[in-house]
């Protein structure tokens, strides 16, 4: 199983709004990823997790939190989202951290009204 | 600081043409990592080759095939006898070994392939 999936595939919300997303992976990876990506632009890293421990926050806005219940699983939780964070929200994963590569999930297409 | 640079925005050809992605990148590190992604339309990013700085030797994968030259600090990736569903965004990404760099990955802007029949 080589796969990482995510949930949803699109998702709608409102600026008041409370979303999340989820992230999925049995590869037994221990290194676990969020990244935004706008439209013909490269994917922005958010978030990792190394070891289910939060290792690299890029000064993200507190409206995204991120969560690891274990190893296997991530979350992105939202709330009082901007339009301008409309965007597609990829997971990957990776043995670890450093030196590996990432494998990304289908990602997330959010839009924000 | 890491940068990588894919000059070409977009490439378009027609099936069966070779078509070359370029790929410079600069780093004061001696050891480091190369990658290409794959992005078709769908959105998910594939994995498609790493290369190790201390590896230079050429690969080949199927009608893919990747030049590494230290010398000029670039990973080109070529598509042999190009087809329809290689249209897609491909991406190369940089990532350093140092601690302070954590592993990120500095990626290219990206080419837009475009194969037409």
């Amino acid at each position: 199983d080589t796969e990482v999936t995510q949930t949803p595939k699109h998702l709608v919300m409102g600026m008041t709004n409370k979303k999340s997303l989820k992230c999925e992976q049995h590869m037994g990876h221990r290194a676990m990823y969020w990244y935004k990506q706008k439209a013909k632009k490269p994917p922005e890293l958010m978030f990792v997790y190394s070891y289910e421990k939060l290792s690299i926050n890029e000064s993200v806005p507190s409206r995204f939190s991120p969560e690891c219940p274990n190893s296997s699983l991530l979350n992105l939780h939202l709330h009082a989202l901007q339009p301008e964070d409309s965007a597609l929200y990829l997971c990957a994963s990776s043995q670890r951290q450093v030196y590996n590569e990432q494998f990304f999930g289908p990602g997330t297409r959010l839009t924000v009204l | 600081a890491q940068k990588v640079t894919q000059a070409q925005t977009e490439i378009s050809v027609v099936e069966k043409e070779d078509v070359t992605l370029d790929c410079v990148y600069e780093t004061r590190d001696t050891t480091y990592y190369l990658f290409w992604y794959k992005q078709p339309p769908s959105g998910e990013l594939v994995f498609l080759i790493r290369r190790n700085s201390f590896d230079e030797q050429n690969e080949i994968s199927g009608r893919y095939s990747w030049n590494f030259q230290k010398s000029t600090s670039s990973f080109n990736f070529t598509i042999t006898a190009s087809q329809v569903v290689d249209s897609a965004v491909y991406f190369c990404a940089l990532s350093e070994a140092r601690t302070d760099s954590w592993g990120k990955f500095q990626f290219g802007a990206g080419t837009q392939v475009v194969v037409t029949p």
